[in-house]
């Protein structure tokens, strides 16, 4: 089965504080896809990142940086220097073949709620 | 502008009923997606689309019923079957239902049962 966890349920940070958003998961399968999503006030989850089980490299986008770690079945966000508007719930989820189909099921973590202060 | 649209944003509805909530998009995406969200559990997947005039039931699909009549439209039904109806709903597509395919997210309805 697969398994998303999130255990930092919320953080708190003063603005230019850099934060790191913990994600674990679980799957049996060899092939899969991770992600992130960030979900703003208005509700709507927007896309950050993709990264497949294959591709270990970190990757950095501006303030935003991921690291991916295959020994650790881990996949963690940070943002550096964070901002007010970096303020949302950010959710971690695993895409796999589960069951041999072709359909990629997403499965979600709890989210983390990041609130950034003035 | 490229997009998925949900309304209505707020829904009140009374024990008993049923009640339709709308998702369209126009990003010409095959597959579609209903998630529910409730606070502390994340998305769960209630129902699914690949195809036009098919679609395949998600995690928590008791209570719910869908249809995918046009590639644009997947409209979700609540049913007063559904016990505790009370919470965030979102649509979703992706260009095709693969693995690797990041889905876009509409806006969410957020239903309270009165």
């Amino acid at each position: 089965a697969q398994k998303v966890t999130q255990a930092q349920t919320e953080i708190s940070v003063v603005e230019k504080e850099d934060v790191t958003l913990d994600c674990v998961y679980e799957t049996r399968d060899t092939t899969y896809y991770l992600f992130w999503y960030k979900q703003p006030p208005s509700g709507e989850l927007v896309f950050l990142i993709r990264r497949n089980s294959f591709d270990e490299q970190n990757e950095i986008s501006g303030r935003y940086s991921w690291n991916f770690q295959k020994s650790t079945s881990s996949f963690n966000f940070t943002i550096t220097a964070s901002q007010v508007v970096d303020s949302a719930v950010y959710f971690c989820a695993l895409s796999t073949n589960a069951g041999g189909t072709s359909y990629g099921k997403l499965t979600f973590g709890q989210g983390t709620i990041l609130t950034v202060h003035p | 502008d490229g997009g998925i649209t949900q309304s209505p944003k707020y829904l009140f509805r009374k024990e008993g009923q049923n009640v339709t909530l709308s998702c369209e998009q126009n990003l010409n995406h095959d597959a579609m997606y209903w998630y529910r969200q409730d606070p502390g559990q994340g998305l769960r997947l209630i129902y699914y689309s690949q195809i036009v005039n098919d679609f395949q039931k998600g995690d928590i699909a008791e209570g719910y019923s869908v249809s995918r009549e046009k590639k644009e439209s997947f409209p979700l039904t609540v049913t007063s079957a559904q016990k505790n109806p009370t919470a965030f709903y979102l649509c979703a597509s992706s260009s095709h239902d693969y693995t690797y395919n990041e889905q876009f997210f509409g806006p969410g309805t957020r239903l309270t049962v009165l």
